[in-house]
């Protein structure tokens, strides 16, 4: 099956803890992104990679870090400096990243739920 | 329609009829804009896109709408079905700095659209 994944589905953090979220795309798409949906809105932008090592901060990028050191994968780890981490966290692929080529069109995954205890 | 705080804007249609579902999107140089729907819990799936160069396009049952004079678009799904409910967002694909490909979508808060049988 092609597509994105992530995992866990659920996961629970305590206060102080860093955690990561799993990303994984066979799609061969170039570009990469990670979202976060707070309840009853839309999505934000935290960060996202055109291509392999390489990566920017998007709209809400503070208490949140990425790496990208392989084009299906696009960890996100959120460390104990986000306040507020409590959310649904989308990752997204699309096949055209800073080369140029294919589409813009972003493809999602299931999303991880994020609970702080 | 505006969100107001966590209350997402809501269509309530009957199955069976069509549903219009508006969106205004913020920058006039936008040129690539796509409908998702988000069910509960899950990602937001694709369902339709659109370029500028064009002010309507056909799926199926979907039919997408756009107005660059007052920069608005418009999702029409025809004989709405119970499994059409779900939050349905717009995205206009933003400019930045690799030479206007960036594939930067910029997410409306969503429309839920609610079906009764």
């Amino acid at each position: 099956d092609g597509g994105i994944t992530q995992s866990p589905k659920y996961l629970f953090r305590k206060e102080g803890q860093n955690v990561t979220l799993s990303c994984e795309q066979n799609l061969n798409h170039d570009a990469m992104y990670w979202y976060r949906q707070d309840p009853g809105q839309g999505l934000r932008l935290i960060y996202y990679s055109q291509i392999v090592n390489d990566f920017q901060k998007g709209d809400i990028a503070e208490g949140y870090s990425v790496s990208r050191e392989k084009k299906e994968s696009f960890p996100l780890t959120v460390t104990s400096a986000q306040k507020n981490p409590t959310a649904f966290y989308l990752c997204a692929s699309s096949p055209r990243g800073r080369k140029l080529v294919g589409t813009d069109t972003q493809y999602f995954g299931p999303g991880t739920r994020l609970t702080v205890l | 329609g505006e969100s107001v705080g966590l209350h997402l804007p809501t269509l309530s249609v009957q199955e069976g009829d069509n549903s219009i579902i508006n969106c205004a999107y913020s920058n006039s140089a936008s040129d690539y804009f796509i409908w998702y729907k988000q069910e509960s819990g899950k990602g937001p799936q694709f369902i339709i896109d659109i370029r500028s160069n064009m002010d309507k396009r056909q799926g199926q049952r979907v039919t997408v709408l756009l107005n660059k004079t007052v920069k608005h678009l418009s999702l029409q799904i025809a004989a709405t079905q119970p499994g059409d409910s779900a939050v349905y967002f717009c995205a206009e694909l933003s400019d930045g700095l690799y030479g206007g490909a960036t594939n930067k979508l910029i997410f409306g808060t969503g429309t839920l659209l609610a079906v009764q049988p």
